[in-house]
């Protein structure tokens, strides 16, 4: 079975501050993939990042980056220079090799002007 | 190109009620998700197909829900009888076959009120 776990449940910055969401994973599958989705107040999800079990490089893309330590089961995510927009809810995801994807309860992200 | 489509996008009914909700998924994805989003329960997993077949129906939560696909290009989650606590945003996901194991790519969601 696999978990998911994001302990932070509400975290609110103001503009331009740099933010951190936590995703702690549990799997037994040696291959497996890692996600951050973005659900804003219109209620799609978006697809931002995604990082392979056998790829432990962290990256930055724009205002994102990234920081997945296998030693420690964590994926965590970071915003750089926050702004108004990026206000919603991340979700951290897990699939496996067989293809089932689980999501952690997600956190609420507000920036404030 | 055309995202996976959900319909109805709202469905208001009455407890006793059959529901049927509605998904297209990307031509050409291989694996289809339902999930079920609620305030108290977050985004659970009901159920997903690979190739038209169930592969794992773990999370769905009683024998009133029900899953099919029968073809590569549509799928129907049932709610047969509905209760109010099955009020939720229910959202279908699509995903391509291999090599890797990629992101979902979600509907927009039908958003059911059990009365």
């Amino acid at each position: 079975a696999q978990k998911v776990t994001q302990a932070q449940t509400e975290i609110s910055v103001v503009e331009k501050e740099d933010v951190t969401l936590d995703c702690v994973y549990e799997t037994r599958d040696t291959t497996y993939y890692l996600f951050w989705y973005k659900q804003p107040p219109s209620g799609e999800l978006v697809f931002l990042i995604r990082r392979n079990s056998f790829d432990e490089q962290n990256e930055i893309s724009g205002r994102y980056s990234w920081n997945f330590q296998k030693s420690t089961s964590s994926f965590n995510f970071t915003i750089t220079a926050s702004q108004v927009v990026d206000s919603a809810v991340y979700f951290c995801a897990l699939r496996t090799n067989a293809g089932k994807s689980t999501f952690g309860d997600g956190t609420t992200l507000t920036v404030k002007p | 190109d055309a995202g996976v489509i959900q319909s109805p996008r709202h469905e208001v009914t009455e407890m006793g009620q059959e529901v049927t909700l509605r998904c297209k998924p990307i031509s050409g994805h291989d694996y289809l998700f339902w999930y079920r989003q609620t305030m108290m329960r977050g985004l659970e997993l009901l159920i997903y197909f690979n190739n038209n077949v169930p592969i794992d129906d773990s999370g769905m939560p009683e024998d009133r829900f029900s899953a099919k696909m029968p073809n590569a290009s549509f799928s129907t989650l049932k709610i047969q009888p509905s209760e109010p606590r099955d009020s939720a945003v229910y959202f279908c996901a699509s995903s391509p076959p291999g090599p890797y194991t990629g992101e979902l790519f979600f509907g927009e969601g039908s958003r059911l009120t059990v009365l």
